[in-house]
């Protein structure tokens, strides 16, 4: 059974940083690209970044683009996104997702629990 | 980007109604089109994707429809665990998009 399980969030100031680890279990790990999606509080869903299997490409939301920064380590089934410069429209759940490939579209299959960011003075 | 919009944005229904949720593409995305249900506090499972193919261990009440721009979600007899949100995204591009979501409420 595939897991994913996100740490890292919390309380942090504007301006301030904030690395997020989602570690995976129960699936071939560097097969797969990997997401961050967000949910701000009584909001929609958001995507906000994508990594390939291979950790060679990436793609990220103009929204955070410049600002964050989604990595993996695939010797320890691990995405990482680094949040820089935070704002106060950070302020969301983060969640993880492994992507799924079907008839040329990428879906999110699996999702961790969420990891909370706040970012207040 | 890909604007989805929802309609309704909440429907009120009883156990055994047909809700029918309409998601629209603001260009079209061929069949790449995939629906999750959200419950409070919990992080939004996967339900349909391409469209109208059902992921495993989802029931079968659950059907989705339409192509290019114009989709469908529909519960067909609701039951008491469906009453969620429910958000449509597109699959076209790698910048995906979600819909603003569509609350099925107890009547």
């Amino acid at each position: 059974e595939v897991q994913l399980l996100e740490s890292g969030g919390g309380l942090v100031q504007p301006g301030g940083s904030l690395r997020l680890s989602c570690a995976a279990s129960g699936l071939t790990f560097s097969s797969y690209p990997m997401t961050w999606v967000r949910q701000a509080p009584e909001k929609g869903l958001e995507w906000v970044s994508t990594i390939n299997g291979a950790g060679s490409s990436t793609n990220y939301a103009d929204s955070v683009r410049g600002r964050f920064t989604i990595s993996r380590d695939n010797s320890k089934n691990t995405v990482y996104l680094q949040m820089n410069s935070l704002r106060a429209e950070d302020t969301a759940v983060y969640y993880c997702a492994k992507l799924y490939y079907y008839a040329s579209g990428y879906y999110f299959d699996y999702w961790g629990q969420g990891a909370l960011v706040t970012v207040s003075s | 980007d890909i604007q989805m919009t929802q309609s309704p944005s909440s429907v009120s229904a009883s156990v055994g109604d047909r809700v029918t949720i309409t998601c629209r593409a603001s260009q079209g995305i061929s069949s790449w089109l995939a629906w999750y249900q959200q419950k409070p506090g919990k992080a939004p499972k996967f339900l349909i994707y391409a469209v109208s193919s059902l992921q495993s261990g989802v029931p079968s009440r659950f059907s989705g429809s339409g192509s290019g721009t114009d989709f469908t979600l529909t519960i067909s007899g609701l039951q008491p665990e469906d009453f969620a949100t429910y958000y449509c995204q597109q699959a076209n591009t790698f910048r995906w998009t979600f819909g603003q979501g569509t609350k099925v409420e107890i009547k």
